[in-house]
């Protein structure tokens, strides 16, 4: 079957602009997770949803960034007003259920210029 | 094959030999500890994980050892191949929290 998809696969932005990033998790799978990858680094978490609700947003940066997952399965996160420091691979991983392996997809690369 | 630890980010093998990528964890709480793989332009694809309560584990080529005592993980693929060449990521977790703890990677290049 399908896997985790994401999109775009490659966004270019200007520094204060607003971007949305997409994911699609696998069908079925509740839990969903995005994650951060600076070059050179490991993924770092940023949130993570059961359903539709974030039961662990710990991992965000600060109030600038913001995810929903509305209907319990597509999910976006949004960034406000771009700061180059967020340049990075945007990761979005899906579990079937709560502990369960985690499947990522391929990332979303943000370059903010 | 060679051993490496969180010093030596890079780590080159010849086509069938073994290898063995080492990770030191931070967490004594952390009870649950996988092993990803991340190849150039994609996410991390799972290859093995292990709870606490196990020393070893086993899959298909591949064997992972925890050592709780001094917080070490290893990672050993035996026979390697060339599309084992990648980035290998340890990660760690408590069950049951779904927040992943990763590390920052050994790039492993198989040599033909």
């Amino acid at each position: 079957g399908a896997g985790v998809s994401q999109t775009p696969s490659n966004k270019v932005t200007e520094k204060g602009k607003y971007v949305e990033l997409r994911c699609d998790p696998i069908s079925g799978h509740t839990a969903l997770y995005w994650y951060r990858q600076s070059l050179g680094q490991g993924p770092e978490f940023l949130i993570y949803f059961q359903g539709t609700g974030a039961a662990d947003d710990s991992g965000l940066p600060n109030d600038r960034f913001f995810a929903v997952r509305p209907e319990g399965s597509v999910s976006t996160l949004k960034i406000q007003r771009t700061e180059r420091g967020d340049s990075a691979v945007y990761l979005c991983a899906s579990s079937l259920v709560r502990g369960n392996e985690q499947f990522f997809g391929p990332g979303t690369r943000l370059t903010v210029l | 094959g060679e051993s490496v630890g969180l010093h030596l980010p890079t780590l080159s093998v010849q086509e069938g030999d073994n290898s063995i990528i080492n990770c030191a964890y931070s967490n004594s709480a952390s009870d649950y500890f996988i092993w990803y793989k991340q190849e150039s332009g994609k996410g991390p694809q799972f290859i093995i994980d292990i709870r606490s309560n196990m020393d070893k584990r086993q899959g298909q080529r591949v064997t992972v050892l925890l050592n709780k005592t001094v917080k070490h993980l290893s990672l050993q693929i035996a026979a390697t191949q060339p599309g084992d060449s990648a980035v290998y990521f340890c990660a760690e977790a408590n069950f049951g929290n779904e927040k992943l703890t990763f590390g920052t990677g050994t790039r492993l290049t198989i040599i033909p």
